[in-house]
Order: C-alpha cells, then sequence, then structure tokens
C-alpha cells in the first residue's frame, strides 16, 4: 500500500498570499496518477488536480500541481477568500488507491 | 448535468442491517467506475472499494474486504453499500464517486455524491 503524508498540517496564510502544499509517497506513483482534491465544510470534496499537473474542468488557474515519482506539490498563486479549506492528495496508480492525511489552508 | 444522488442520512442500532445507494444520472451509468469513500468525524478520506457497473467487476480495499458489500444495479443505474451487522465505528459519512475516464480504474474522481452519514448508537 502507497502512503501518502501531507506536510504542513496546517498553513495559516492571509488573502494574496501564495499557498505550497506538499505530498509525499512512500513509494513511487506510476504514471504521476496522483490527484488534489478540495473539501470545504459541509461539502463534498472537489477534483482540483489529475495526473499531478491538469487542472480538472472549471478549477481556476491559480491551482496548479507538480511532481513525478514520490514528490508532489500544490500551490495556489494568490490566495482568494474562498480557497480556504482542506486539501487532499490522492494516488489512483495501484490498489489500494490511497489519501494523504490533508492540509488545511487557514486564515491568517 | 452529471450527478450522483445518494439516500438519506441513516440512525441505526449497531448489530442492524443498512444498504445505502448511489443513483447517477445524466452520463452511461454503465461505462464509469463508482467507488466509495469514507470519511468519520473530523477525520480524512478513506477509499472503501469500487465497482463497474456494466459487468459488476468489484474490488475492495483490503481494510474493508469482509465488513461491506459494493454491488450495483445497472437497470436502475444505482450503486450500493451495505452491511450486515454495523459497529458504532461504523459512523461515518460516506461518499460516492465516479472515475474520470470510465473504464480505467485507475483514474482520479471527478464527480462526488452529496454523501450519507450513517450514524450507528445504541
Amino acid at each position: 500500500e502507497i502512503v501518502l503524508t501531507q506536510s504542513p498540517g496546517t498553513l495559516s496564510l492571509s488573502p494574496g498570499e501564495r499557498a505550497t502544499l506538499s505530498c509525499r509517497a512512500s513509494q513511487s506513483v506510476s504514471s504521476s496518477y496522483l490527484a488534489w482534491y478540495q473539501q470545504k465544510p459541509g461539502q463534498a470534496p472537489r477534483l482540483l488536480i489529475f495526473g499531478a499537473s491538469s487542472r480538472a474542468t472549471g478549477i481556476p488557474d491559480r491551482f496548479s500541481g507538480s511532481g513525478s515519482g514520490t514528490d508532489f506539490t500544490l500551490t495556489i498563486s494568490r490566495l482568494e477568500p474562498e480557497d480556504f479549506a482542506v486539501y487532499y492528495c490522492q494516488q489512483y496508480g495501484s490498489l489500494p488507491l490511497t489519501f494523504g492525511g490533508g492540509t488545511k489552508v487557514e486564515i491568517k | 448535468e452529471v450527478q450522483l444522488v445518494q439516500s438519506g442520512a441513516e440512525v441505526k442500532k449497531p448489530g442492524e442491517s443498512l444498504k445505502i445507494s448511489c443513483k447517477g444520472s445524466g452520463y452511461s451509468f454503465t461505462t464509469y467506475w463508482i467507488g466509495w469513500v469514507r470519511q468519520m468525524p473530523a477525520k480524512g478520506l478513506e477509499w472503501m472499494g469500487v465497482i463497474y457497473p456494466g459487468d459488476s467487476d468489484i474490488r475492495y480495499s483490503p481494510s474493508f474486504q469482509g465488513q461491506v458489500t459494493i454491488s450495483a444495479d445497472k437497470s436502475i443505474n444505482t450503486a450500493y453499500l451495505q452491511w450486515s451487522s454495523l459497529k458504532a465505528s461504523d459512523t461515518a459519512m460516506y461518499y460516492c464517486v465516479r472515475h474520470r475516464r470510465g473504464r480505467y480504474m485507475s483514474d482520479a474522481f471527478d464527480i462526488w455524491g452529496q454523501g450519507t452519514m450513517v450514524t450507528v448508537s445504541s
């Protein structure tokens, strides 16, 4: 089973700042099958990024993903008020599919 | 509009059985994998398993194998998650999800149901 470790656990930033979230895998994620999701309180998660760097439909270009192998990054270039949420990475290259523990982006 | 609509919240006692549902619409239900994801209160996301409604091919996470049963009825575009004997530790929100590219199981989840809250308490 591939274990995904997200850091930091909590990121305290102000609107307009840049957010950098990390996701590290215990073994290489095949074909960069790595996704990022955003979850706001009381809502279902929403797909942001798939294939490590491709934005899902309707996702603003301030969200970008990068990385390969075991190290992946989600960057939010300039935080908008609606971006404060919990973010999860997920690998879907091998079974069982696994999620990271999440990073909460909170308003400083 | 492509959507997954789940059945409503449930309150059950330990030892009871339960089957929750997830109805797909706006797309060809039989040609996309449908999975289930658990989120315990104030916790993260856990993948439980997945089914391909076209031929009922099913895969389970080892953590949930033998604990739940995943099924689907393609005649009514509905997937199910069921328990034969609930435990208090099954209290959680359960989401159904659609895999993005149809027949590819190795894919991200592009559509999420609204979630079904299951509470198990004596």
